[in-house]
């Protein structure tokens, strides 16, 4: 089955500082989902983005699904972008294969 | 609010007991989705929904047991759970075979079997 690997497994950045989480995959996939879960539990789906560019405020992903990677971008963090970042992809609509996450703490 | 609702919010149960958790949208969705997130293991479909009908149901044991009366209902029913059962349970939906849509969770019901 499709693999996912997320990187860094953990990342912490003082407020303001940007950064970058990768999301690899192992196959040809037509679903990459970015979610972001806050301390409390609640996942918010961020990105619906097989492949291409999309910007969200201070979030943009990129998707190249020929290389089989995805980026999110974070800009000027805010201690509330603290939480774990999934990404998720599937070559269906039904079943998605998730990350491990990257766990992100911002400080102030 | 999300636009997906679950209660309740955290339930205690004994591994005797029969409890139901309950899941609704309010999003138009055709497809509804339970998953099980244990600490320190990637999220696990456990049944997927579409149009009303089960489509996935990745070797779930049987003491779980899904309902979705209507596509903007979704239960999971509990009988004599384990205590490696305690987990947070999410539901989630979407509009499958639309492109560009992605998944709404809602906020899950955090399970502990004592």
């Amino acid at each position: 089955g499709i693999q996912v690997e997320q990187s860094p497994p953990d990342l912490i950045l003082q407020e303001g500082a940007n950064s970058t989480l990768r999301c690899n995959f192992s196959d040809s996939v037509n679903n990459l989902q970015w979610f972001h879960q806050n301390p409390w539990g609640q996942l918010i789906n961020l990105f619906y983005i097989p492949s291409g560019t999309k910007q969200n405020g201070r979030l943009s992903a990129t998707t190249v699904a020929t290389e089989r990677y995805s980026l999110l971008y974070i800009s000027s963090s805010q201690t509330t972008d603290s939480g774990v970042y999934f990404c998720a992809v599937g070559d269906s609509n039904y079943q998605l294969i998730w990350g491990a996450g990257t766990k992100l703490i911002i400080k102030p | 609010e999300t636009g997906v609702t679950q209660t309740p919010r955290h339930l205690v149960m004994g591994m005797t007991n029969k409890k139901s958790l309950k899941c609704e949208q309010h999003l138009g969705h055709n497809a509804m989705y339970w998953y099980k997130q244990s600490a320190k293991k990637p999220l696990e479909l456990m049944f997927v929904y579409s149009l009303e009908e089960r489509v996935e149901n990745n070797s779930v044991p049987s003491r779980f047991s899904p309902e979705c009366p209507n596509s903007s209902h979704l239960f999971l029913h509990l009988h004599t759970l384990q205590p490696e059962d305690s987990a947070l349970y999410l539901c989630a939906s979407s509009q499958a075979g639309i492109e560009g849509y992605g998944y709404t969770f809602g906020s899950g019901t955090r399970l502990t079997v004592v």
